[in-house]
C-alpha cells in the first residue's frame, strides 16, 4: 500500500511562494498518479493539478495554471507543489493524493500541509 | 467544469437507521468506451483527510464495511449508508473523474439524530 508524507506546516507573507512535498514509499513511484488537493478553512476540496511522475508531464486547473507548478523527483520518490504570488485566499490544507494512472480517483492522502499566508 | 450538486447539504439520522445522500452532475459521467460511470464518493473526519469509499460509481474499496453502498449512472448518483454507526459521523463528497478538472461537491454532513 502506497503512504504519503507531507512537508510541514508554512507561514507566509503575501506576494511570496511556497513549495510543499510529498514523499511516496510502498508500490512503484511513477505507476500512480499523484494530484494536488487543496481546502480552505471549513470549505470543500478543490483540484488543483496533477502529474504522472513516469511521464513527467504535470496537468493543471486553468485557474491555477499560471501560478502552480508540479513536478516529480523519481530518485527520492517525491512529488512536489510550488505557489507563487501567494494571497490570503491561498490560506488551505494542501492535501498530495493517488490512484491509478489512467483514473483520477484517490486510493491514498497524504496527512495534509496547512499552508497560512498573512502579513 | 463539471458541476456536482449534493442533496441535503446536512442530515441527521437515528443510530441503525438508513443515510442517503444524493449527487447529480451537470454532465453525464457514463464513458462510453469503458462503459463505466467516473465518479468516487469520499468520508472526511474532522482533521483528516478524506478516504476514498466507492469508485466507479458502486465499487467498494477494500476495508470498507459493507453498510456503505453507491449507485446510480449518468448524472444521478446516491451513496448510502444502510444501518448508521457513531463511527459514521462525517462530511461526506462526491467526486467526478470524467473531465479535466476533476470536480467535488459541496459535501453532506452526517450527524446522530
Amino acid at each position: 500500500q502506497v503512504q504519503l508524507v507531507q512537508s510541514g506546516a508554512e507561514m507566509k507573507k503575501p506576494g511570496s511562494s511556497v513549495k510543499v512535498s510529498c514523499k511516496a514509499s510502498g508500490g512503484t513511484f511513477g505507476s500512480y498518479g499523484l494530484s494536488w488537493v487543496r481546502q480552505s478553512p471549513g470549505q470543500g476540496l478543490e483540484w488543483m493539478g496533477d502529474i504522472i511522475p513516469v511521464f513527467g508531464t504535470a496537468d493543471y486547473a486553468q485557474r491555477f495554471q499560471d501560478r502552480v507548478r508540479i513536478t516529480a523527483d523519481g530518485s527520492t520518490s517525491t512529488v512536489f507543489m510550488e505557489i507563487n504570488s501567494l494571497t490570503s485566499a491561498d490560506t488551505a490544507v494542501y492535501y498530495c493524493a493517488g490512484g491509478p494512472y489512467n483514473a483520477d480517483y484517490f486510493e491514498f492522502w497524504g496527512q495534509g500541509t496547512l499552508v497560512s499566508v498573512s502579513s | 467544469d463539471i458541476v456536482l450538486t449534493q442533496s441535503p447539504d446536512s442530515l441527521a439520522v437515528s443510530l441503525g437507521e438508513r443515510a442517503t445522500i444524493n449527487c447529480r452532475s451537470s454532465q453525464n459521467l457514463l464513458y462510453s468506451s469503458n462503459n463505466k460511470n467516473h465518479l468516487a464518493w469520499y468520508q472526511q473526519k474532522p482533521g483528516q483527510p478524506p478516504k476514498l469509499l466507492i469508485y466507479w460509481a458502486s465499487s467498494r474499496e477494500s476495508g470498507v464495511p459493507d453498510r456503505f453502498s453507491g449507485s446510480g449512472s449518468g448524472t444521478d448518483f446516491t451513496l448510502t449508508i444502510s444501518s448508521l454507526q457513531a463511527a459514521d459521523v462525517a462530511v461526506y463528497y462526491c467526486q467526478q473523474y470524467y473531465g479535466t478538472p476533476v470536480t467535488f461537491g459541496q459535501g453532506t454532513k452526517v450527524e446522530i439524530k
